[in-house]
């Protein structure tokens, strides 16, 4: 089974509303990590939170990461039609180097 | 700056044929590099990683194989291709600076495989 699970797994909104996406996981992890995927190109790295981390922000990104809950939530706000495209958490587990295991991500809608 | 190139951006085969993808990456060294699989609508899939010039990890059992002949030249074959062999292949690299060290991966644009 998935290691990330993403909430929910589309979403549609109109053009200047905010964007939340949730992920969650089973076992500890050392970072989570949200990704950004156009149709049909590869993945773009948005930001990564480490697990002593709660809260991280990169212009009209905020990350949150609750490790008790084993859970974390991408906020995207005043969301541009640019914005559309599929969003996935990945996280990196407590002893497994740098690999990565994806979620199966979340399809963002930004219409005009 | 680091750039990670993949080609082809697209490639049609038949079944049984053999395979050969290859992702190079400029401007870094002693990357570690990852080949991912994507079915369509879907997370992805690791499917080998590696940490230097000829060690390789296999994530899945499966049909393929990877070598990394070069530091920074990642290669993903397959002898006899199936029809479940289709899919988005991605490569992609990380800094290796210690292990678990909380590095992002950066990803190439993809091979669109399809096996007919």
């Amino acid at each position: 089974s998935q290691q990330g699970e993403e909430d929910p797994q589309a979403l549609s909104i109109q053009e200047g509303e905010n964007a939340t996406m949730n992920c969650s996981y089973k076992t500890s992890i050392n970072n989570l990590q949200w990704y950004r995927q156009n149709s049909g190109r590869g993945l773009v790295h948005l930001i990564l939170i480490r697990s002593n981390e709660r809260e991280k922000h990169s212009g009209r990104l905020r990350v949150t990461l609750d490790t008790s809950k084993k859970s974390s939530s991408l906020l995207i706000t005043a969301s541009r039609a640019a914005d559309t495209a599929s969003y996935f958490c990945a996280t990196a587990l407590t002893g497994g180097g740098n690999k990565l295991t994806f979620g199966t991500g979340t399809q963002l809608k930004v219409e005009l | 700056s680091q750039t990670i190139h993949q080609w082809p951006a697209t490639l049609v085969q038949p079944v049984g044929s053999p395979l050969s993808l290859e992702c190079t990456v400029e401007g870094t060294s002693n990357p570690n590099l990852y080949w991912y699989r994507q079915a369509a609508g879907r997370g992805l899939q690791l499917l080998f990683y590696s940490v230097g010039i000829g060690q390789i990890s296999s994530e899945v059992p499966q049909n393929l194989s990877a070598s990394r002949p070069q530091d920074r030249q990642f290669i993903l074959s397959s002898k006899k291709l199936l029809l479940s062999d289709s899919g988005f292949y991605l490569c992609a690299w990380s800094a290796a600076r210690g292990s678990g060290s909380n590095q992002p991966q950066h990803f190439g644009d993809g091979t669109r495989l399809s096996i007919l």
